[in-house]
């Protein structure tokens, strides 16, 4: 089962510009956790954010959480094209299992 | 070291076949997981594994999916009587410790399963 929302589905934006993504979830979370995918296969880590924590930054990205909310942001500043690739929210139960979100697609044109 | 790798990249199959699936886990890891990526569900969570026992095999679509894991090391996904609903990309990932809600995971490339 998906945990939750993402928005928007798509994004195409121009070299240089940031890129926004939005994330919705159901339960309670010690951490959610963002991840991207290229072409449709192994997805990679990009970062962590605690429950308790509401803005970190790793790099080019930022992201935010809002618990009361259930909502998390991920920001990429300064977009290039080696950023398209499709990106996803998740959340882990206490034995690791993630439970993603729907994904947005990104498209950054050079 | 190397990473997580998956074979085969892409299986064909008819309806009915059985297919395996492996997965090598990053060497040292002792927590795996299976998941599952199709178009109309998107990702999803299949089985968890500690060590060479799955205390999570929720997502176990149907009987029909097994899965083992021997020496705390390779896992072989099982998909017996292959459905045309069965096709999808498949993914491990591993994990350094227990698992757990804080631990990384790191992801293979996965499996492409068509089947016909």
């Amino acid at each position: 089962s998906q945990q939750g929302e993402e928005d928007p589905q798509a994004l195409s934006i121009q070299e240089g510009e940031n890129a926004t993504m939005n994330c919705s979830y159901k339960t309670s979370i010690n951490n959610l956790q963002w991840y991207r995918q290229n072409s449709g296969r192994g997805l990679v880590h990009l970062i962590l954010i605690r429950s308790n924590e509401r803005e970190k930054h790793s790099g080019r990205l930022r992201v935010t959480l809002d618990t009361s909310k259930k909502s998390s942001s991920l920001l990429i500043t300064a977009s290039r094209a080696a950023d398209t690739a499709s990106y996803f929210c998740a959340t882990a139960s206490n034995t690791g299992k993630l439970i993603f979100g729907q994904g947005t697609t990104l498209q950054v044109k050079p | 070291g190397a990473g997580v790798s998956q074979s085969p990249s892409n299986k064909v199959t008819e309806k009915g076949k059985d297919v395996e699936l492996r997965c090598d886990p990053i060497s040292g890891h002792t927590a795996l997981y299976w998941y599952r990526q199709s178009l109309g569900q998107g990702l999803e969570f299949l089985i968890y594994f500690q060590g060479n026992s799955a205390p999570d095999k929720s997502g176990l679509p149907s009987d029909r999916f097994s899965a083992e894991r021997t020496g705390g090391s390779v896992s072989t996904l099982t998909i017996q009587r292959t459905q045309q609903e069965d096709s999808a990309v498949y993914l491990c990932a591993s994990s350094l410790a227990r698992g757990g809600s804080q631990e990384t995971q790191y992801f293979g490339p996965g499996t492409r399963l068509l089947v016909l």
